[in-house]
């Protein structure tokens, strides 16, 4: 049974690290989505690749964070410097794209603490 | 306006009965639309497509009206496994812009 796998699963850091979280998409996908989840504001879209290509990072703070896909099974999402407003799930999502049936497979996430 | 608007909960309904979330989005050339669904600490995983002609996978229904731009999901007969928060998810934009709604709280009490 294929998955996304994410790594770590959970990060405690002190305000001003760098946190970097990383995301092996399943083989064969071609799209992979960076998305943050808090109570508040549910699921955002942070950062979005198709092809390794990234297509949109409009959701992401530009400052502080950046995402990179460096081969096909990885993408990175990193945050520096990070801060307690951070904190949050990450998910990562991989799909195949066929157009409008983009399903995305969703990995288990890595819970952020920014303390 | 958000693109994805769902009523938050949460809906607490007995065992066995039926529940039905709506969900509006408001861009009309939203190309194609989800259910997830996402259990407590848990990632998002499909529950189903939504298709134009509507569609059905066991107890669960889900419909499209884009002339009032919202989808909706009805479970009937609900189990306890029901309990979960179900979002909804539409595509639009040049390259699939996904976005996806905070989510509706259900909660199958016994």
């Amino acid at each position: 049974d294929a998955r996304v796998t994410q790594t770590p699963r959970h990060k405690v850091t002190e305000m001003g690290q760098e946190v970097t979280m990383r995301c092996q998409p399943i083989l064969g996908h071609n799209t992979v989505f960076w998305y943050r989840q808090t109570m508040m504001q549910g699921l955002e879209l942070l950062a979005y690749f198709r092809n390794r290509a990234p297509l949109d990072d409009s959701g992401m703070p530009k400052d502080r964070f950046s995402a990179e896909m460096p081969d096909a099974t990885l993408a990175t999402l990193k945050i520096q410097p990070s801060e307690p407003r951070d904190s949050a799930v990450y998910f990562c999502a991989s799909g195949f794209d066929q157009g409008v049936k983009n399903i995305q497979y969703f990995g288990a996430g890595t819970r952020l603490s920014v303390l | 306006r958000k693109e994805v608007e769902q009523d938050p909960g949460p809906f607490n309904v007995p065992e066995g009965a039926t529940v039905a979330f709506n969900c509006t989005y408001s861009n009309s050339a939203s190309q194609s639309f989800f259910w997830y669904r996402q259990d407590c600490r848990k990632e998002p995983k499909l529950l189903m497509s939504v298709y134009s002609s509507g569609n059905e996978d066991g107890r669960f229904t889900a419909q499209l009206n884009r002339a009032s731009q919202y989808i909706s999901l009805l479970i009937r007969d609900s189990k306890l496994s029901d309990s979960a928060t179900y979002l909804c998810v539409v595509k639009s934009g040049g390259y699939q812009k996904v976005t996806f709604g905070t989510g509706t709280k259900l909660q199958v009490i016994p």
